[in-house]
């Protein structure tokens, strides 16, 4: 079956402007996860959603970062006013949502949008 | 606090021979899961192994298998007769009952020699 999609590829952008970037999850996956990877690092985590809710947001760097998935499926990304550190690899994840065996549910990855703010 | 240490920033590696990748971790919670991902230059993340807490036995998916010591807080991932294409990034990950997100490595680089 399809995988995690993610759109863009490929983003450019300039210092403040608005960016979205989209995560379309495994069918039938209820939870989505972002993950920011800087050049040379692991992933970081970002923010966790459980159907439509934002189960986890403390990784969001601050209030500039947004994420919505308002019918618990696809997931939108929003960094307003981007500066050039927010320059990385934006990936997404989604796993079954497994309740009370969390630490089973393996996550599956998504290809990435990459951003460069310029 | 959670932690995943991998040592070993590059290896390079004579195809056809076994690889040993390192990854120590840190966690208070008894209840956990221990991931390994590859990243081709590509980008894509690939999920290629998992082995829980409480597991007996040490996963093993093809090629790859996890050599765990629990005791010692040790997950590395060996890759039997390893081929070309198995030259990526490898990170190490770990998940446990406190929380939904997963704490990478940095990740190791390995490179197959032909």
């Amino acid at each position: 079956g399809a995988g995690v999609s993610q759109t863009p590829s490929n983003k450019v952008t300039e210092k403040g402007k608005y960016v979205e970037l989209r995560c379309d999850p495994i069918s039938g996956h209820t939870a989505l996860y972002w993950y920011r990877q800087s050049l040379g690092q692991g992933p970081e985590f970002l923010i966790y959603f459980q159907g439509t809710g934002a189960a986890d947001d403390s990784g969001l760097p601050n209030d500039r970062f947004f994420a919505v998935r308002p019918e618990g499926s696809v997931s939108t990304l929003k960094i307003q006013r981007t500066e050039r550190g927010d320059s990385a690899v934006y990936l997404c994840a989604s796993s079954q949502g497994l309740a009370g065996v969390t630490s089973t549910d393996t996550q599956y990855f998504g290809p990435g949008t990459r951003l460069t703010v310029l | 606090a959670q932690k995943i240490t991998q040592t070993q920033p590059g290896m390079f590696v004579q195809e056809k021979e076994a690889v040993t990748l390192d990854c120590t971790y840190d966690t208070s919670d008894p209840s956990y899961g221990l991931f390994w991902y590859k990243q081709p230059s590509s980008g894509e993340m690939i999920f290629l192994i998992y082995q829980g807490s409480y597991d007996q036995q040490n996963a093993t998916e093809g090629r790859y298998s996890l050599n765990f010591q629990k005791a010692r807080k040790s997950a590395n991932l060996v890759i039997s007769a390893s081929q070309l294409g198995d030259s990526a990034m490898y990170f190490c990950a770990m998940r446990d009952n406190r929380d939904d997100k997963i704490i990478f490595g940095k990740g190791t680089r390995l490179h197959i020699l032909p």
